[in-house]
């Protein structure tokens, strides 16, 4: 199993709701990471587990809450969003190597807040 | 300064020219980089990785890296319409251990 399965595929949700985004990985990957990207633009880093710990944030806004409940899974909670959330969410995973290694990512979920 | 710089491009190429894409980084303690191709409203792919001083090649694909002037590039050959896309290269930062994309390069193959 090569492949880094992220759903729901698309999600509307109101400024009010709480959703979760999910990610699951069969590598045996020990960093998993959530990626943001806007139309036309690089994706950028939010979170990085390695080892099912967070060990970056890059001062992502608390209405995004990550949690990693086990080396295969990766979820994002969204609380009280606002419409400029709207964009692809990328989840990826790597191994964890000296030299680093490349990413396999998800196939995303579109996610508008309206 | 940003971390990780490419043309916007958009680069067009004939078919069957060799596409070159061009990337710098700022962080000289980097020490692997990475070429990842993304279709218009898909994930990206990683198609090459590379952390060593020279050229790596892969299929019609070849990545080269200059450590000492924070350069690397990736050549396509025999380019098909079916590598138009968006190229982004990716660094490894290593004071801050995570990868860092930058803006990408779209590539037009024109049959």
């Amino acid at each position: 199993d090569t492949e880094v399965t992220q759903t729901p595929k698309h999600l509307v949700m109101g400024m009010t709701n709480k959703k979760s985004l999910k990610c699951e990985q069969h590598m045996g990957h020990r960093a998993m990471y959530w990626y943001k990207q806007k139309a036309k633009k690089p994706p950028e880093l939010m979170f990085v587990y390695s080892y099912e710990k967070l060990s970056i944030n890059e001062s992502v806004p608390s209405r995004f809450s990550p949690e990693c409940p086990n080396s295969s899974l990766l979820n994002l909670h969204l609380h009280a969003l606002q419409p400029e959330d709207s964009a692809l969410y990328l989840c990826a995973s790597s191994a964890i190597t000296s030299t680093g290694s490349g990413y396999t990512f998800g196939s995303g979920t579109r996610l508008t807040v309206v | 300064q940003k971390e990780v710089e490419q043309n916007s491009g958009p680069l067009s190429v004939p078919e069957g020219a060799i596409a070159s894409l061009n990337c710098t980084y700022s962080d000289r303690g980097s020490q692997s980089f990475f070429w990842y191709r993304q279709y218009s409203g898909k994930s990206p792919e990683l198609i090459m990785f590379i952390y060593s001083n020279g050229d790596k090649e892969d299929g019609r694909f070849t990545a080269q890296l200059n450590k000492a002037s924070q350069y690397v590039s990736l050549l396509i050959r025999d380019s098909q319409p079916s590598d138009s896309a968006t190229y982004l290269c990716a660094v490894r930062v290593a004071s801050y251990d995570k990868v860092i994309f930058g803006p990408g390069t779209s590539l037009s193959v024109i049959p």
